[in-house]
């Protein structure tokens, strides 16, 4: 069965601080991997989509990578404003989507 | 382009009762899912529908259901309303089976 395992679940870091988030993953036939972050009480904010095993996309301070097994969401000298819920998914060559749960990154000033 | 819209924002109901959410998806996009977030969940996967048909469906009862107009416009129906279905709907829209974006969702609380 498809399936998304992020960690980890919650993350405290000091403003500055690089860290990085994983998401573990399986599937069936990979069309695409996705990473968005959530704000409480609104919607998941698309950030990025990789498709194969070494892909690699920068958006400002995030840097998302992609393996065979995994992806990274790399957080270099991260901003309070950083502070949110980060969510992967991936979506199957049925054209189904898989989430997981989250990691919840709060970066401290 | 305008992003995807859902109405109404926040729903208060009582048990039993029923409810109907609506989706318009980004201008272009053929494609409408339906989730339902709740903290310890995550989100789930409702059903997808793509041109007017369902093309795929979660595992959840046939309580919840839905159905996409011609202008690709989406609605999604929860009967019966129990407290569980108590949560945050989303809403997401694609080309049809890339990126999907998502709306700002529909709080509904069941009393």
């Amino acid at each position: 069965e498809d399936q998304v395992t992020q960690s980890p679940e919650a993350l405290r870091l000091q403003e500055g601080e690089s860290s990085s988030l994983n998401c573990s993953y399986t599937v069936s036939g990979l069309r695409g991997l996705f990473w968005y972050r959530q704000d409480p009480g609104k919607g998941p904010e698309f950030l990025f989509t990789l498709y194969s095993a070494g892909e690699e996309k920068e958006k400002e301070r995030l840097k998302a990578t992609l393996t065979k097994k995994e992806s990274f969401l790399h957080i270099t000298a991260p901003k309070p404003e950083d502070s949110a819920t980060y969510l992967c998914a991936v979506g199957n060559t049925g054209n189904q989507f898989y989430f997981g749960t989250g990691t919840s990154l709060t970066v401290i000033p | 382009k305008a992003g995807v819209t859902q109405t109404p924002r926040y729903l208060i109901k009582t048990r039993g009762q029923q409810v109907t959410l609506s989706c318009s998806p980004i201008s272009g996009h053929r494609s409408v899912s339906w989730y339902q977030q709740t903290p310890g969940q995550g989100l789930q996967f409702l059903f997808e529908y793509f041109s007017e048909t369902q093309r795929n469906k979660g595992n959840f009862p046939g309580r919840f259901s839905g159905r996409q107009f011609s202008n690709s416009r989406s609605e999604m129906n929860v009967s019966t309303l129990e407290l569980g279905d108590s949560a945050l709907y989303l809403c997401a829209s694609n080309m049809g089976s890339e990126t999907q974006y998502f709306g700002p969702g529909t709080r509904l609380l069941v009393l």
